[in-house]
């Protein structure tokens, strides 16, 4: 299957800084990029859809304020956890989609203390 | 609102068959079935996907009864490395934003030795 890759893997910040994860399609272009979190024990809980080129669209009762999406270029989506919160500390995972089946990264773990 | 059921956990012995259910009874004739599993502190693997045909592939068979409202994975020779949490979902579209997964509780596979 396709590779998606996810940088980084793990990342621990201080409260009310802001954090970087970056999700590249590594052997296809990927119109769309869906960026999921997951709560320990919990399923995957998606958060917001981009296609390419075009703004996000988050799902209810994500904030689109505080996790700011990019989808700049057909391999890179980035998402930006603004001000963290312990709150914020989850395993956050990507998928990206050619058009066809989409694809998982393998997950950042972020721990906001 | 959660499209389909699968019972919480199930177990069995390394080297024997695994047969993971999922109920969908309110399926549409144009959703399809997809199987995704995740390993502990991984994202989403992809498996195998169908619409009213059984369909195999080299990790997995899917069985689709006549109704289209219950599916069955079937991992023919469970490893250890099966152990995960296997995850049903039936969507409609193949490409672009309608293609978003939406993940229940899942099932999770213990593979005992």
């Amino acid at each position: 299957g396709a590779v998606v890759s996810q940088h980084p893997s793990r990342v621990i910040c201080k409260s009310g800084t802001s954090v970087k994860i970056e999700c590249r399609s590594l052997d296809f272009q990927a119109t769309t990029m869906f960026w999921y979190r997951q709560f320990p024990k919990k399923s995957l809980m998606l958060m917001a859809t981009s296609n390419e080129g075009s703004k996000a669209t988050y799902e209810q009762g994500v904030e689109k304020d505080k996790f700011l999406i990019n989808h700049a270029s057909l391999t890179l989506s980035t998402l930006t956890v603004t001000s963290a919160h312990p709150e914020d500390s989850s395993f956050y995972i990507c998928s990206a989609s050619g058009g066809g089946e989409q694809y998982f990264g393998p997950g950042t773990r972020l721990t906001v203390t | 609102d959660a499209k389909t059921t699968q019972p919480p956990s199930m177990d069995c012995a390394e080297g024997r068959a695994a047969n993971l259910p999922c109920n969908h009874s309110t399926i549409s004739g144009n959703e399809y079935v997809y199987w995704y599993r995740q390993i502990h502190s991984q994202g989403p693997q992809y498996i195998i996907h169908g619409l009213k045909n059984n369909e195999t592939n080299e990790m997995a068979s899917l069985i689709i009864t006549e109704d289209r409202k219950s599916s069955t994975l079937i991992l023919p020779h469970a490893t250890l490395r099966d152990t995960a949490v296997y995850y049903c979902i039936v969507r409609v579209a193949v490409s672009g934003a309608n293609s978003k997964l939406t993940f229940g509780k899942g099932i999770t596979l213990s593979v005992r030795p």
